[in-house]
């Protein structure tokens, strides 16, 4: 059974920092690209970072650039997410998610982590 | 990148069809068929039930249907039922190599 386990959310300050982790089990997760993706309280989802099955290759929406670093353990099928410099605009639920393998181009996410709580706030 | 365009509220009576839309642009509905639709029960994850337009992953009903004209897609759910009732996200890769989710559309059903 495929499993995402998303951890590390909290309260933190503005300015503050944040590592969030998302373990996997049930897949072979070296061969998978892997997405966060975010939800701010009664809003809508927004995409938030991306990487490749290797960690060569990262992608991330514009309001997080050269604060967020996406970032993955391949022997510990893990998936990370460290969060600088945080703003109240990203207090939000942060999910894992799974690019699905039966898309042509792995471009939809099949499996989701239940979702961790981040809130910035002082 | 702007969010996807999609109508904040749709409702219909049980047994009824609804259809959704989501309006993107050539850079993104437009441009490729990655186009999916997720569904969303307050205080829970997304579960995708549409992919690449018109495809249903294992297990998803098949009420439910997807297509594409231009740069805009659409959520077809025929013989609501009282479960159907949940927030509805597109999504669409892009050119820049990234995704873009629509607003969101709450489904009641009366």
């Amino acid at each position: 059974e495929v499993q995402l386990v998303e951890s590390g959310g909290g309260l933190v300050q503005p300015g503050g920092s944040l590592r969030l982790s998302c373990a996997t089990s049930g897949f072979t997760f070296s061969n998978f690209e892997m997405v966060w993706v975010r939800q701010a309280p009664g809003k809508g989802l927004e995409w938030v970072s991306y990487i490749d099955s290797t960690g060569d290759t990262l992608f991330y929406t514009e309001s997080v650039k050269g604060r967020f670093l996406i970032s993955r353990d391949n022997a510990k099928n893990s998936l990370y997410l460290q969060m600088n410099s945080l703003r109240g605009e990203d207090t939000s639920v942060y999910y894992c998610a799974r690019p699905s393998p039966d898309s042509s181009g792995w471009r939809a996410f099949d499996y989701w982590g239940q979702g961790t709580l981040v809130t910035v706030s002082s | 990148q702007s969010a996807l365009t999609q109508p904040a509220s749709v409702s219909g009576s049980p047994e009824q069809s609804i259809t959704i839309s989501c309006t993107g642009s050539s850079s993104d509905v437009g441009a490729y068929k990655f186009v999916s639709w997720y569904q969303q029960y307050p205080g829970k994850a997304p579960k995708l039930i549409i992919y690449d337009v018109t495809k249903r992953p294992s297990g998803v009903s098949n009420r439910f249907s997807g297509s594409k004209s231009g740069n805009t897609a659409s959520l077809t759910i025929s013989g609501l039922q009282a479960e159907d009732e949940a927030d509805y996200y597109c999504s669409s890769y892009t050119r820049s190599s990234t995704w873009v989710f629509g607003g969101g559309t709450k489904l009641t059903v009366l």
